[in-house]
């Protein structure tokens, strides 16, 4: 099993740009995370979807949007990036909302140029 | 907003000697869990502790939950190179928004062979 696979790994962008970060589980979860990662800061929640046809807003939404396409994928976009969207971004899923682990994606470093 | 924090940032030591990593909230947590991620890796789930001092051991990892759920704490015996990495603590809130695990800063720990 791939378990949960981030598309890219790697990307460079400049200011202003947009970009779609793509992610897919294939264990059969419900819910699925975009955290973003900076030095120091711990993990913070951008957004998440408790199920498949519903999306709602983390601790730091702004600048972002999602869509769960299916049950499977869960893409991030940032319509028009800044350098403050620099940062390492996951992907992860869980069984269900609010209880069990999280499994991560390897991450997408992101940087804004 | 809610908050875990987490102390020390950093840790270095010997090997073989002991390491622990401490996390505390302000407001009651429904459960916290703890992550482990290597250097340039994904954080990996660890352990969830649920109950009020709730004790769980995993070969020389030893986590606690304190008995008003506020607290917790990872112990490390006999650190190994293996050990190397950032150990995050993350809580859960009664009545909190559903996705949001919140994540403590991390504790890193670096061992010196």
């Amino acid at each position: 099993n791939a378990g949960v696979t981030q598309t890219p790994k790697f990307q460079v962008l400049k200011t202003g740009q947009s970009m779609t970060l793509q992610c897919a589980q294939d264990m059969n979860h419900n819910s699925m995370y975009w955290y973003r990662q900076d030095p120091g800061m711990g993990l913070r929640l951008i957004y998440y979807s408790a199920s498949e046809g519903t999306t709602d807003k983390g601790e730091v939404p702004n600048g972002y949007n999602v869509s769960r396409l299916n049950k499977r994928e869960f893409s991030l976009r940032l319509e028009s990036a800044a350098p403050s969207q620099t940062s390492v971004y996951f992907c992860a899923s869980s069984e269900v909302i609010m209880s069990g682990e999280l499994f991560f994606g390897e991450g997408s470093r992101l940087t804004v140029l | 907003g809610q908050q875990v924090m987490q102390i020390p940032q950093y840790q270095h030591v010997q090997e073989g000697e002991d390491f622990t990593t401490y996390c505390n909230s302000s407001t009651t947590l429904s459960n916290i869990q703890w992550y482990k991620q290597r250097p340039g890796g994904h954080p990996v789930f660890l352990i969830q502790l649920v109950k009020s001092g709730e004790v769980k051991k995993q070969k020389r990892l030893t986590f606690q939950f304190g008995e008003a759920k506020k607290n917790s704490s990872l112990h490390i015996t006999a650190t190994q190179t293996t050990d190397v990495g950032t150990y995050f603590c993350a809580g859960r809130y009664y009545g909190g928004s559903q996705g949001n695990l919140i994540f403590g800063k991390g504790t890193k720990l670096s061992v010196k062979p």
